[in-house]
């Protein structure tokens, strides 16, 4: 049964740093992974999505990688600001049954 | 493009009646819709996956006389909560796919609140 797992729970960290997500997952057999934002209360909202085939992929700030056959991937956040204050969630697509199966989440907070 | 809608965004309702949310996609037919729900402080765990014309498919411990789910026509799932306990107050999202499966786009959500 595929697991996904995120480190840390939660993340306060001073405006301006560069911080890093860990996302790991049990079982390599998949299609792809997708990091989403959450605010609160609200939907999700894409952020990034990698293909198995992929190494990592970048929007703006944003960079998360993947290493399918370790089962891990991470999102790398550049000089973060107060607006990047969110729930980020990692989820994998299983590759036979197509399912996204969705990590805790990491709760981050950036402090002005 | 590819816009998920969802109705209502929030619901308070008395414990034992019934409650109808609606997921649409809005600018694209979507074969497949999922339904997830989210407990506070907790992930999305998905409840089930419906495809147009055909009978939901549940997760396990879902309860399928409990949350029936229609998905009637290329744009529209709905999820009923019947008899609604305390215990069902949650999140729900939806979220539609098309073609191949290849990316789900979210819908905003519903809060229920039962009462």
């Amino acid at each position: 049964k595929q697991e996904v797992t995120q480190i840390p729970a939660a993340l306060s960290v001073p405006e301006g740093e560069n911080l890093v997500l860990n996302c790991s997952f049990t079982d390599s057999a998949i299609y792809n992974l997708q990091w989403f934002r959450q605010d609160p209360g609200k939907g999700l909202t894409s952020l990034l999505l990698i293909q198995s085939s992929q190494r990592e992929q970048t929007s703006g700030r944003l960079n998360a990688s993947l290493d399918k056959s370790s089962g891990r991937s991470t999102l790398y956040i550049a000089a973060s600001q107060p607006g990047d204050s969110a729930t980020y969630l990692c989820a994998v697509r299983e590759s036979n049954t197509g399912k996204l199966i969705f990590g805790q989440g990491t709760t981050l907070q950036v402090k002005p | 493009g590819a816009v998920v809608s969802q109705h209502p965004s929030w619901v308070i309702c008395k414990s034992g009646t019934s409650v109808k949310i609606e997921c649409r996609s809005l600018d694209f037919q979507a074969t497949t819709m999922f339904w997830y729900r989210q407990f506070p402080k907790q992930s999305l765990m998905l409840m089930a996956t419906s495809n147009e014309g055909s009978k939901a498919t549940y997760e396990q411990g879902v309860e399928k006389d409990k949350f029936l789910i229609n998905h009637a026509s290329l744009t529209l799932s709905t999820l009923t909560v019947t008899s609604a306990h305390p215990e069902d107050s949650s999140f729900y999202i939806c979220s539609a796919t098309y073609g191949r499966v290849y990316e789900q786009y979210f819908g905003p959500g519903t809060r229920l609140t039962v009462t």
